[in-house]
């Protein structure tokens, strides 16, 4: 089983901070994506990385992909409490359906 | 509104009582997939499916059993409910390798 962990498992910050959440594997993966869930509600697609060293923004949020495929990142500039939620970080293996999930980093901002 | 419904919301079983978990997606996805999410372990993937008449196992299937007869509907079957079942499930769906998923609500499922 690859093992996505991911770091830190818990974040809390005040509005206007910048953080950044980790995603790691030992494993190479051919796509990772990034996910945000709030309470009573499924995961939402943030983004899907495919090369090596990819870097994506949304709006406030820039992920990158690792060079070696084995990693990742997320990057959020000036937090606002609507970030509040959950981060999970899924990668895939070319050719293999599943998905596999990191552990998750619960992020609360605070005004 | 597009997107995956699962039914029901919340639910307590007795040990040993089983039950179904509905998932309807009307977005014409062909892959399918059941998660399970527990403190502190993540999403945790039960069953998928790649297109109708096609299911396999993923991480945890033990306890669990699916069938997808059609493109649009992938139901999971507790056969005999344990305590251990007691977790948050979660259907989802998608159209392509590089896509990603949509999720459903979820279910809050509790075994007593």
């Amino acid at each position: 089983t690859q093992l996505l962990e991911q770091s830190p498992q818990f974040l809390s910050i005040q509005e206007g901070e910048n953080l950044t959440v980790y995603c790691n594997s030992s494993s190479v993966f051919s796509s990772l994506q990034w996910y945000r869930q709030e309470p009573g509600e499924g995961p939402v697609l943030l983004v899907t990385v495919v090369t090596g060293g990819e870097v994506k923004k949304l709006k406030r949020l820039t992920f990158q992909f690792g060079d070696a495929r084995k990693d990742s990142s997320l990057h959020i500039t000036a937090a606002q409490t609507g970030d509040t939620g959950l981060y999970l970080c899924a990668g895939r293996n070319t050719g293999f359906q599943k998905l596999v999930f990191g552990t998750g980093t619960r992020l609360l901002v605070s005004p | 509104n597009a997107g995956v419904t699962q039914t029901p919301k919340f639910q307590v079983l007795k040990t040993g009582q089983s039950m179904t978990l509905q998932c309807a997606q009307d977005m014409n996805h062909e892959y399918m997939s059941w998660y399970r999410q527990d403190p502190g372990m993540g999403l945790r993937l039960i069953h998928y499916s790649v297109g109708a008449g096609i299911t396999d196992q993923g991480e945890v299937p033990n306890g669990y059993n699916v069938s997808r007869s059609t493109t649009e509907d992938f139901p999971l079957r507790l056969l005999s409910a344990a305590p251990s079942q007691t977790s948050v499930y979660f259907c989802a769906s998608r159209s392509g390798e590089y896509y990603g998923y949509t999720f459903g609500s979820g279910t809050r499922l509790t075994v007593v």
